[in-house]
């Protein structure tokens, strides 16, 4: 069965400072994956998805950059946080329409 | 453009009664609906999924949905509330390729 991956659990970085969150996916090949931002008291906000190696959607402007080098590794970067940016970030994937969502754990980023 | 809506941001019920989890979807055609819960910093799990076969859908530790195409709704129960269900709760729709998700509605669970 599928898993995902996604360090760090919790992460604080200072305004300006570069980020880099690494979601790695084991037991299933080419799949959808995702990365949703979940801020406090707010529902789950799409923030990319990505059908294949190279292959990313933009769902909003924002300060953030997305990332699929392989087919199992999706990487959320920034080169300059903002206070804004802090949140519970989760890594997704899918199978296509119809199939449901597997969740990595989450990493929680707090800018100060 | 596919939406969802979660009608209620918190719901409050006493252990032991019914739970009613409000969602309404937005689509051109029938898509696939998720029930998903999340406990605190947690990832989601999936609690039940609608794909277009029966239109009452179970789910995991006792949840149900009832696809009603002409309301455009999946709202979420449960005939007895326990302690442990208090969760945040996520209605999702896949269109098109892409997961979408309500805003959420929180579940506590009265003594």
């Amino acid at each position: 069965s599928q898993t995902i991956h996604q360090w760090p659990a919790t992460l604080v970085q200072p305004v300006g400072s570069p980020l880099s969150l690494e979601c790695t996916v084991e037991g299933t090949s080419n799949p959808n994956l995702y990365w949703y931002r979940q801020a406090a008291g707010r529902g789950l906000q799409l923030l990319f998805y990505s059908i294949g190696i190279d292959q990313i959607s933009s769902e909003v402007p924002q300060n953030l950059s997305a990332s699929r080098p392989q087919d199992r590794q999706f990487i959320l970067s920034s080169k300059k946080l903002l206070l804004s940016d802090s949140g519970f970030y989760l890594c997704a994937l899918d199978r296509g329409q119809g199939t449901e969502a597997f969740f990595g754990q989450g990493t929680r980023l707090t800018v100060v | 453009a596919q939406s969802v809506t979660q009608l209620d941001s918190h719901v409050s019920v006493s252990e032991g009664t019914p739970v009613l989890l409000r969602c309404n979807y937005s689509s051109s055609y029938s898509p696939s609906l998720f029930w998903y819960v999340q406990h605190p910093n947690k990832g989601l799990q999936l609690l039940l999924k609608y794909t277009s076969a029966a239109t009452l859908v179970k789910g995991i530790n006792g949840f149900e949905a009832e696809f009603k195409k002409s309301e455009t709704s999946f709202h979420l129960t449960k005939p007895s509330a326990h302690m442990s269900d208090a969760a945040e709760y996520f209605c999702a729709s896949n269109q098109g390729g892409k997961l979408i998700f309500g805003q959420g509605t929180e579940l506590s669970v009265k003594p």
